[in-house]
């Protein structure tokens, strides 16, 4: 089956420490995205490629950190300078750039929490 | 720049009601706006969206919602709820490539519940 997997689902971190989430889509999207959840406040971009070896930041991408080296993969590193981590993390893939006329498709997730 | 306000966070609706949940963007330019559910836990699923052309759209699990440029409106709506539907839902908004990479600007989201 197609699709997009995050791994893991539950993630636990100690403050101070880089952590990565893992994102791999079989999909063959040209596009990635990186999106961060908190109550209330919907889902915000982070990080996106629409290429490999190419990246742009979102609205909140300070204390992230993203590579693309191939296609399927696009793994985000949260660091120790990302002040208030504990979200949900939402890993998204596109098909290519012909425009808003290719859906997003949204892995399910990975749920982060720092101890 | 483009974005998205869901009004009222939290919906509740009788089972057989009429669910209706609002949505107003804002777009420098022609906007495509969509319609994503997620189930507690889970991903984001498109529900629904509009591109161009017809500006009644519909989705899946008898969902739809109707574009109207002069009230900068989207709203979802199902004519008869049903259990199953509760769940969160998300407007968002694109302005393309003339955005930056086809990025969509999601609102804040709507919780429904659906009540016997």
């Amino acid at each position: 089956d197609g699709g997009i997997t995050q791994s893991p689902k539950y993630l636990f971190r100690k403050e101070g420490q880089n952590v990565t989430l893992s994102c791999e889509q079989n999909l063959n999207h040209d596009a990635m995205y990186w999106y961060r959840q908190d109550p209330g406040q919907g889902l915000r971009l982070i990080y996106y490629s629409q290429i490999v070896n190419d990246f742009q930041k979102g609205d909140i991408a300070e204390g992230y950190s993203v590579s693309r080296e191939k296609k399927e993969s696009f793994p985000l590193t949260v660091t120790s300078a990302q002040k208030n981590p504990t979200a949900f993390y939402l890993c998204a893939s596109r098909k290519g750039l012909a425009g808003p006329l290719d859906t997003q498709y949204f892995g399910p997730g990975t749920r982060l929490t720092v101890l | 720049a483009q974005s998205v306000t869901q009004l009222g966070s939290h919906v509740s609706v009788s089972e057989g009601a009429l669910v209706l949940l609002r949505c107003n963007y804002s777009s420098s330019v022609p906007p495509y706006l969509f319609w994503y559910v997620q189930y507690p836990n889970q991903g984001l699923q498109l529900l629904l969206k509009y591109t161009t052309g017809a500006t009644l759209v519909k989705g899946i699990n008898g969902f739809e919602a109707e574009f109207k440029k002069s009230e900068t409106s989207f709203h979802l709506t199902k004519p008869s709820a049903h259990m199953s539907d509760a769940a969160e839902y998300f407007c968002a908004v694109s302005e393309g490539l003339t955005g930056g990479g086809n990025k969509l600007t999601f609102g804040t989201g709507t919780q429904l519940k659906v009540e016997l």
